[in-house]
């Protein structure tokens, strides 16, 4: 079965620094899509970025970037210059096509002023 | 344009009782999934629905179910509640089911659902 594992429970960065968040998972598919989801206090979830499996490329959106790294199947998200509306809780996610969708179980993230 | 919309935002039931949870997804997306978050279990997926067909569903008991309507609303129901069903029940919409790179689920406040 698979599984996504965040090893980082809670994190914390200073304002305008750089943090990078874990992401592990498990699978024996070479198909399937990866997430980093934000949830913020107001619990709404907001997808931050994707990263399709075959390509190669690291998924970027702005101060958000990933590091997939497929062979050790390690997909880590990285925050450049902290905003204090990026604290919230962050979840990596995996989905083979057509099936369901499995969350790790996430990680706090606190941004110091 | 409207974002997802919940009812109710908050509920309170006693174990035993049965409750049924509304999504409204943004207009004219077709797809809607169905997540249950809690703290012991974390962000767990219920179900998945596209033209008001269930296209995949996750591993929860009988109890869990819904339905979505040709307007694209959807519901759903859990019968004889337990306590452990206490949660905050989130909806998700996306244009069309899949996951083409421009089919971004868009999710709603959530219900937060105790059971007494």
């Amino acid at each position: 079965a698979q599984t996504v594992t965040q090893s980082q429970p809670e994190m914390s960065v200073q304002e305008a620094e750089t943090v990078t968040l874990s992401c592990t998972y498990d699978t024996s598919e070479s198909d399937y899509y990866l997430f980093w989801y934000k949830q913020p206090p107001s619990r709404q979830m907001i997808l931050v970025i994707r990263q399709e499996a075959y390509k190669q490329q690291n998924a970027t959106e702005n101060r958000f970037s990933v590091n997939f790294q497929k062979a050790a199947k390690s997909f880590s998200l990285k925050i450049s210059d902290s905003q204090l509306g990026d604290a919230a809780m962050y979840f990596c996610a995996y989905r083979r096509r057509d099936d369901k969708i499995i969350f790790g179980k996430g990680t706090r993230l606190h941004i110091l002023p | 344009k409207a974002g997802v919309t919940q009812t109710p935002r908050y509920l309170i039931k006693t174990r035993g009782q049965q409750v049924t949870l509304s999504c409204s997804p943004i207009s004219g997306h077709r797809s809607v999934s169905w997540y249950q978050q809690t703290p012991g279990q974390g962000l767990q997926f219920l179900f998945e629905y596209f033209s008001e067909t269930q296209r995949n569903k996750g591993n929860f008991p009988g109890r869990f179910s819904g339905r979505q309507f040709s307007n694209s609303r959807s519901e759903m129901n859990v019968s004889t509640l337990e306590l452990g069903d206490s949660a905050l029940y989130l909806c998700a919409s996306s244009l069309d089911e899949g996951l083409g790179p421009k089919n971004i689920q868009y999710f709603g406040a959530g219900t937060r659902l105790s059971v007494l």
